[in-house]
Parts: C-alpha cells; sequence; structure tokens
C-alpha cells in the first residue's frame, strides 16, 4: 500500500536560515513524487516533483527537494527561508505501478518563517 | 490558460439536507478530476477520482457520491448531510497522459455541518 509520512506537524525557522520539511514514503513501484504548499483558506499549489533522473529537483520560489532512494525520503529545502514562505506543505506520492492516478498526500507540515 | 472553478466558497447547512458542489475546468480536455476532503486544515483524504465522463472511483465508503456528466464538470452530492461531513472540500485535475503529472487545485469549498 501506498503512504506518505510527514513526521514533523511544525517547523520553526527563521529568517534567513535553511529550511528543511521532511517526508518519508512507500509506494509499489517506481516512485513519483511532489510537494504542494497551501496558503491559509486557498487550494494547494504545485511545488515540484520527482520522476526520474537527477536526484536534486529544483522547483519554485526557491524550492527544492532531494530524492534518496535508500532512504525512502524526498525531503524539501530551501537556503534562505522567507517570512512568506510561512504556509502549510503537502508532500505526496503516486506509484508506477498503482492502477489509475490516485495520489496519497502526506498530513502535512505548518512551517512558521520568524522574522 | 488552465482554470479550475469551485462553487460555492462557503456552504453551511443543516444535517439531513442534500449538498452539491460543482467544479469545472477550463481550458484543458480530457483531465483526471478529483475530489478532496481537508479536516482541520491538516492532510487530504481522496473521496473520488475520474478519469473520463462516467467513470468515477470512490476512495472512501461514505453518504457521499460523485458524478462526472461532462469532460470538463465534477459534481460532489449527498443526500443527507451527516456532521461529520463538514469540512474543506477541494476540487483538482491532471493531464492524462502520465502518472507522473501534477495535480492542479481549485480554490476550495468550505462546508459547516450544523
Amino acid at each position: 500500500a501506498q503512504s506518505v509520512a510527514q513526521p514533523e506537524d511544525q517547523v520553526n525557522v527563521a529568517e534567513g536560515n535553511p529550511l528543511t520539511v521532511k517526508c518519508t514514503y512507500s509506494v509499489s513501484g517506481n516512485p513519483y513524487l511532489f510537494w504542494y504548499v497551501q496558503y491559509p483558506n486557498r487550494g494547494l499549489q504545485f511545488l515540484l516533483k520527482y520522476i526520474t533522473g537527477d536526484n536534486l529537483v529544483k522547483g519554485s520560489y526557491g524550492f527544492e527537494a532531494e530524492f534518496n532512494k535508500s532512504q525512502t525520503s524526498f525531503h524539501l529545502k530551501k537556503p534562505s527561508a522567507l517570512v512568506s514562505d510561512s504556509a502549510l506543505y503537502f508532500c505526496a506520492v503516486r506509484g508506477s505501478n498503482t492502477g489509475g492516478f490516485k495520489t496519497i498526500f502526506g498530513a502535512g507540515t505548518r512551517l512558521f518563517v520568524k522574522a | 490558460s488552465q482554470t479550475i472553478h469551485q462553487w460555492p466558497a462557503t456552504l453551511v447547512q443543516p444535517v439531513g439536507s442534500p449538498l452539491s458542489l460543482e467544479c469545472t475546468v477550463e481550458g484543458t480536455s480530457n483531465p483526471n478530476l478529483y475530489w478532496y476532503r481537508q479536516a482541520a486544515g491538516r492532510g487530504l483524504q481522496l473521496l473520488f477520482y475520474s478519469v473520463g465522463i462516467g467513470q468515477i472511483s470512490s476512495e472512501v465508503p461514505q453518504n457521499l457520491s460523485a458524478s462526472r456528466p461532462q469532460d470538463r464538470q465534477f459534481i460532489l452530492s449527498s443526500k443527507k448531510l451527516l456532521l461529520s461531513d463538514s469540512g474543506f472540500y477541494l476540487c483538482a485535475w491532471s493531464v492524462r497522459t502520465a502518472h507522473y503529472n501534477e495535480q492542479f487545485f481549485g480554490p476550495g469549498t468550505r462546508l459547516t455541518v450544523l
């Protein structure tokens, strides 16, 4: 069965410091991995995805994520956090062997960036 | 460019009343369509997804149903709402061509059942 774990409910960082939001997954077949961001009372916005190839994926707003097959992880990172990055972040996975286009989302991690 | 619409934006309904939430997508053809529910501002629960007109896959047994009467229209319904149906309902679409395509979400409908 597919699953996604975001072990931290909340991450607090100071503006200008690097940030990491963690994600681990379990999936049948090759994983397709996604990160989304949600601002209050809004829908989710796509940030980046891993399909294949280079383990470091770059996305919107300066975010990047590193795929680690041996650790089944796909952590979201940013070298220098901004106050405006404060939001709810979701990791999601879809397996190449799963039927249909079902995507499993993690529970979400709330990021607070303090000025 | 593609856009996705959901309405209404907010809804307050009594227990036992019917429900109809609508989602439409513009600027694309043959999309995959999804309904999610988000409780208490946290994780997303996939309710239904559709890969074509009249084709609905249900993920969670419940008193909700979904229909896709047209290619770019996805409707979430209930005959009798329960208190536990309260939440933030999100519609999403993705390009059908490959499993690795990302999803694009609508603005959501906040449903409160009293």
